[in-house]
């Protein structure tokens, strides 16, 4: 089975610091996928990465960066938080051959309140 | 751009009865379609997927959703419903490949669906 973990499931951080989600898959996926979940908002994509060092702005970048030194993490960053990003942020991945690539697997999720 | 549409927020259905969660889609070019479920306090889970083919497909715990191209639909059914089933539920459709979006996907505002006894 595939395995997609994060590193917090809860974090509390100040207005202004630099916050790092981390993001592990374990099945050599060539995709990953950083999104928020806000309620009656669904999930947004902010960034996704289809290789090594390769990234692509999803629907909402602005106030984040992503790296992806390693093709089993993908990190995001938070430069600067603010309130308006406290939110449920989920680590997808997806890979393989033919329909499959589409299919994309999910980590818990972490939910970030910035105070 | 490519969207999909869930005009309900909230479904309420006894256990037992069938249960049917509502999708509607917008593409250009042939639609690739999904359903994902999310269990409380639990990650994204993938339940089915409409690539081409037949119109009715079969996915897990039971579920089942139908394509309709004259609708530009894609509902999520299943004829008996359990309360184990009550989740938040999510349509979702693959990105335009001829913007460079193949491998992303855009997904709905969800749905959460409760089965009562």
């Amino acid at each position: 089975d595939v395995k997609v973990t994060q590193s917090s499931r809860y974090l509390v951080k100040r207005t202004g610091e630099k916050v790092f989600l981390e993001c592990v898959q374990d099945m050599d996926h060539e995709n990953m996928f950083w999104y928020r979940q806000d309620p009656g908002l669904g999930l947004r994509l902010i960034y996704f990465s289809y290789d090594v060092k390769m990234k692509e702005k999803g629907d909402i970048p602005e106030g984040y960066s992503v790296s992806r030194e390693k093709k089993e993490r993908f990190s995001l960053i938070l430069e600067s938080a603010s309130t308006n990003q406290t939110s449920m942020y989920l680590c997808a991945s997806s890979g393989g051959e033919g329909a499959r690539i589409y299919e994309q697997y999910f980590g818990p999720g972490t939910r970030l309140t910035v105070t | 751009a490519q969207s999909v549409a869930q005009p309900e927020d909230q479904v309420n259905v006894a256990e037992g009865n069938p249960l049917t969660v509502k999708c509607t889609y917008s593409v250009s070019g042939n639609p690739y379609l999904f359903w994902y479920v999310q269990y409380p306090n639990r990650g994204l889970q993938f339940l089915l997927k409409y690539i081409t083919g037949d119109n009715l497909v079969k996915g897990s715990y039971g579920f089942e959703a139908e394509f309709n191209k004259s609708q530009t639909s894609f509902h999520l059914k299943k004829p008996s419903a359990l309360v184990s089933d009550s989740a938040l539920y999510f349509c979702a459709v693959r990105g335009s490949i001829l913007t460079g979006g193949g491998n992303k996907l855009t997904f709905g505002t969800g749905t959460q669906l409760k089965v009562e006894l």
